[in-house]
């Protein structure tokens, strides 16, 4: 397609379950990011690949969370054991990688809510 | 920790005014600046991307860096009510760093 593309568009879950989304970038792009966003609050950095192997998940807040990206286009997020703070819009960006500039661009988003 | 500071908003100016918009970030060694527009309840679309000091000009948007002062600004000509959106500023860190840093937002009003 021509943008990122992000599935669900939104999630509700129930605390204690485990959820996945699911971020598909530009095509091309070698470079993918996720951030989660909370209201009123700028994104923030969560993880980011470079083709197939995370080169920085310094921003997963603790082990529940997990990305792969096993053939270096699509990503998964994962996040077990839910709890009602996970609750945000987790964002993915992609970007043509070393040397483009880091141009990320966004996706729309997956509004996750844990009840 | 890397820090970008923002002033919240709202910042209102009439139809056809100039709108500018400021940032401040903490880490010395950040190479690339970024000017986000997010409009309620969409994802952020990049506008502007600025690498070295000085102004960077495409259509109505300016972007302007300040390595030194540790500044970058966003002017946008001739506003427009469509300009309405909150806008972010996001810095990557030093050389090998891609991550974003966002600031929180600053939030434009442009009134007819």
């Amino acid at each position: 397609g021509a943008g990122v593309s992000q599935t669900p568009s939104n999630k509700v879950t129930e605390k204690g379950k485990y959820v996945e989304l699911r971020c598909d970038p530009i095509s091309g792009h070698t470079a993918l990011y996720w951030y989660r966003q909370s209201l009123g609050q700028g994104p923030e950095f969560l993880i980011y690949f470079q083709g197939t192997g995370a080169a920085d998940d310094s921003g997963l807040p603790n082990d529940r969370f997990f990305a792969v990206r096993p053939e270096g286009s699509v990503s998964t997020l994962k996040i077990q054991r839910t709890e009602r703070g996970d609750s945000a819009v987790y964002l993915c960006a992609s970007s043509g990688g070393l040397g483009s500039g880091n141009e990320q661009f966004f996706g729309p988003g997956t509004r996750l809510t844990v009840l | 920790q890397k820090e970008v500071e923002q002033n919240s908003g709202p910042l209102s100016v009439p139809e056809g005014a100039i709108a500018s918009l400021n940032c401040t970030y903490s880490d010395r060694g950040s190479q690339s600046f970024f000017w986000y527009r997010q409009y309620s309840g969409k994802s952020p679309e990049l506008i502007m991307s600025i690498y070295s000091n000085g102004d960077k000009e495409d259509g109505r948007f300016t972007a302007q860096l300040n390595k030194a002062s540790q500044y970058v600004s966003l002017l946008i000509r001739d506003s427009q009510p469509s300009d309405s959106a909150t806008y972010l500023c996001a810095v990557t860190g030093g050389a090998g760093s891609y991550q974003l840093t966002f600031g929180k937002g600053t939030k434009l009003s442009v009134i007819p």
